[in-house]
């Protein structure tokens, strides 16, 4: 049973372009948050989603940040126009369904580095 | 909204040692508390966790303990070794259909050998 994958592992883009990212849930999980880390910093909640359904997303930027699910195919966390301060490392994570016994538990990806020159 | 203290932000100490890590949380109706552990280069990964309706869980070398009264839960590393140096996170969430956890700022642990 495969982990949580993200891709790719390494982005580098220059001011202004788009950065998309991608997570695919571990098999079974109908839950996918994204987080993102600053060096020597902890992990912000930036949004969570279920299939077609964005649950939460109270931590996204107002602009420029998107984020789905689609009903086929991974999450993509959308990053339009980026700038230097968006350079960070992305983190997706997945749990099971309400009713699972592990429902709570979040599964991490091993994350995104995102540089923007 | 909920927030998480964490304390220290560094730790260090000597191979065989223990070591514990505090936090604090303002959400009383918080009821899921994960431990994580961050290595150089990669994702956090769950070492431990507790729910608010027991007091203290152990694992071998890791215990946690939670006191929902002061809204403190700790993580315990007895008999450290070099292997266990990484960040650490303490986390909190309801669990209410919607998991959205809140992180601690991290705690660096370096063991000496």
């Amino acid at each position: 049973n495969a982990g949580v994958m993200q891709n790719p592992r390494h982005l580098v883009r220059r001011r202004g372009q788009e950065a998309r990212l991608r997570c695919s849930p571990m098999k079974g999980h109908s839950h996918v948050y994204w987080y993102r880390q600053l060096p020597e910093e902890g992990l912000k909640f930036m949004v969570y989603l279920q299939k077609e359904n964005i649950i939460d997303e109270s931590g996204m930027p107002k602009e420029r940040f998107s984020a789905e699910f689609p009903k086929e195919g991974p999450s993509i966390l959308r990053i339009q126009q980026v700038v230097r301060g968006d350079s960070a490392a992305y983190f997706c994570a997945s749990s099971p369904p309400p009713g699972h016994t592990l429902y709570n538990e979040q599964f991490f990806g091993p994350g995104t580095r995102l540089t923007v020159l | 909204g909920e927030n998480v203290e964490q304390h220290p932000s560094t730790l260090s100490v000597q191979e065989g040692d223990s070591a514990v890590i505090k936090c604090t949380y303002s959400d009383s109706a918080s009821n899921y508390f994960p431990w994580y552990k961050q290595e150089l280069g990669k994702g956090p990964q769950l070492i431990i966790d507790i729910r608010s309706n027991v007091g203290e869980k152990k694992d071998q070398r890791i215990a946690v303990t939670l006191n929902k009264t002061a809204k403190h839960f700790s993580l315990h590393i007895t008999e450290t070794q070099p292997e266990d140096s990484a960040v650490y996170f303490c986390a909190a969430s309801i669990g209410t259909g919607g998991f959205k956890t809140i992180f601690g700022a991290g705690t660096r642990l370096f063991v000496k050998a």
